[in-house]
């Protein structure tokens, strides 16, 4: 089994409508992220939590917000779509070891916004 | 602020050809530096890091050292191969924070 699973895998919805992508680790890791990634420019930061209780906005959080249900999870949301919101979701995590910190990505999440 | 700057893609060769893949850095401190490959329909996976000056990041046959005075990552591979093919990304991140920076990837297309 996967260790960071994201859901749904693609998803096609229209402008206006709220939408959640979920993640979920097995890793054991405290530390979770979102990126989006949109061709030509890269991934880009949406959130990033270090532990349940705390959360912290990216690059680029405006018009999504996050929930840290538990330590395995980590869900991103779309309150109100929009088309420019179009893009490739990754959720990745890390265990934050100072020098060996790496992180771990999901499959993503294709989004359509019409 | 941080950032990554790598070659603009794509890059087209010949199996066993020698890649080089370029990337340099800005960064305020002193960062851990990253390759990470994407297949395709896949996720980003780690390739390779190094951690401090001088350091040499290596799998699977590929090379990146740690540059600091020149603020250099460079990705290299004497022979590629067909299943090389994928899209690169250098990213960098401060010591002791491990969100990352990304530069805007690289894609490699790797012909038989």
């Amino acid at each position: 089994d996967a260790d960071v699973t994201q859901t749904p895998r693609n998803r096609i919805t229209k402008t206006g409508k709220r939408i959640m992508l979920e993640c979920s680790q097995t890793k054991g890791h405290d530390r979770m992220y979102w990126y989006r990634q949109d061709p030509g420019l890269g991934l880009r930061l949406i959130y990033y939590s270090f532990d349940v209780k705390d959360i912290n906005k990216g690059e680029i959080s405006d018009g999504y917000s996050v929930s840290r249900q538990a330590q395995a999870k980590f869900s991103l949301s779309l309150e109100s779509a929009i088309p420019n919101q179009t893009a490739l979701y990754f959720c990745a995590t890390s265990d934050g070891q100072v020098f060996t910190d790496t992180q771990y990505f999901g499959p993503g999440t294709r989004l359509t916004v019409l | 602020g941080n950032s990554v700057t790598q070659m603009e893609g794509p890059v087209t060769l010949s199996e066993e050809a020698f890649l080089t893949i370029n990337c340099t850095y800005t960064a305020t401190g002193y960062p851990s530096l990253f390759w990470y490959v994407q297949y395709p329909g896949e996720g980003l996976q780690l390739l390779l890091k190094a951690t401090k000056a001088d350091d040499k990041g290596s799998n699977k046959g590929f090379e990146a050292t740690y540059r600091k005075e020149t603020t250099s990552f460079h990705l290299e591979k004497g022979s590629v191969q067909v299943s090389d093919s994928a899209v690169y990304f250098c990213a960098l991140s401060e010591t002791g924070y491990s969100t990352l920076t990304f530069g805007k990837g690289t894609m490699l297309l790797v012909s038989p």
